[in-house]
């Protein structure tokens, strides 16, 4: 398997501008994570899906954030309008099912929105 | 929710000598505990874990230990190498799904 992909690698954007952040899961995992990584705040979990079906979303900063999953091979993250302040790394990460906890981490998307 | 505190935040350590990373966590029905290393610029990379029914793990250079009673989990990292330099995470799951929630990191410097 070629393990959790993520795209675009990189993407700058216009403040204002709507961002879609793209991801696949290791196949056959069960569960699906979607973390923000900054230098001030660490590791933080935004999202997380079971079965596709968005368990917890306590974690999104705010209404300008959402994720979907509309199916077992394919999630996406937007954000919309974007702000400066939502530069940062994203990552995605899959895990086989909620009994077996070992996540695996895609490659992240570093944004930057100027 | 769920806290996990992490120290040190930096370490630096000689080759050869060892590096221990501590972390403490607020819920007592936490069960997974992982640890996962970054080098610069890439993903974290899950390298060890321990559930709450073991008390040490143990991969070549590498080991765990869990104190379920103090709420505390450890990782050891024995003969250290440069390419041992990175950040390390730790993190605690107590959700049915699999969550986590993670330390803050601790950037480990080897020099040579």
């Amino acid at each position: 398997d070629a393990g959790v992909i993520q795209s675009p690698r990189h993407e700058v954007t216009e403040m204002g501008q709507e961002v879609t952040l793209r991801c696949k899961p290791i196949s056959g995992h069960n569960s699906l994570f979607w973390y923000r990584q900054t230098m001030m705040r660490g590791l933080e979990l935004l999202i997380y899906f079971n079965n596709n079906v968005p368990i917890d979303d306590s974690g999104m900063p705010e209404d300008r954030f959402s994720a979907k999953m509309p199916n077992a091979s394919f999630s996406t993250l937007k954000i919309q309008p974007s702000e400066p302040r939502d530069s940062a790394v994203y990552f995605c990460a899959s895990s086989p099912t909620a009994a077996r906890a070992e996540a695996f981490f895609g490659q992240g998307t570093r944004l930057t929105v100027v | 929710g769920e806290n996990v505190e992490q120290h040190p935040s930096t370490l630096s350590v000689q080759e050869g000598d060892s590096a221990v990373i501590k972390c403490t966590y607020s819920d007592s029905a936490s069960n997974y505990f992982p640890w996962y290393k970054q080098e610069l610029g890439k993903r974290p990379q899950l390298i060890i874990d321990i559930r709450s029914n073991v008390g040490e793990k143990k991969d070549q250079r590498i080991a765990v230990t869990l104190n379920k009673t103090a709420k505390h989990f450890s990782l050891h990292i024995t003969e250290t190498q440069p390419e041992d330099s990175a950040v390390y995470f730790c993190a605690a799951s107590s959700d049915s799904w699999g969550k986590l929630q993670f330390g803050a990191g601790t950037q480990v410097v080897v020099t040579p």
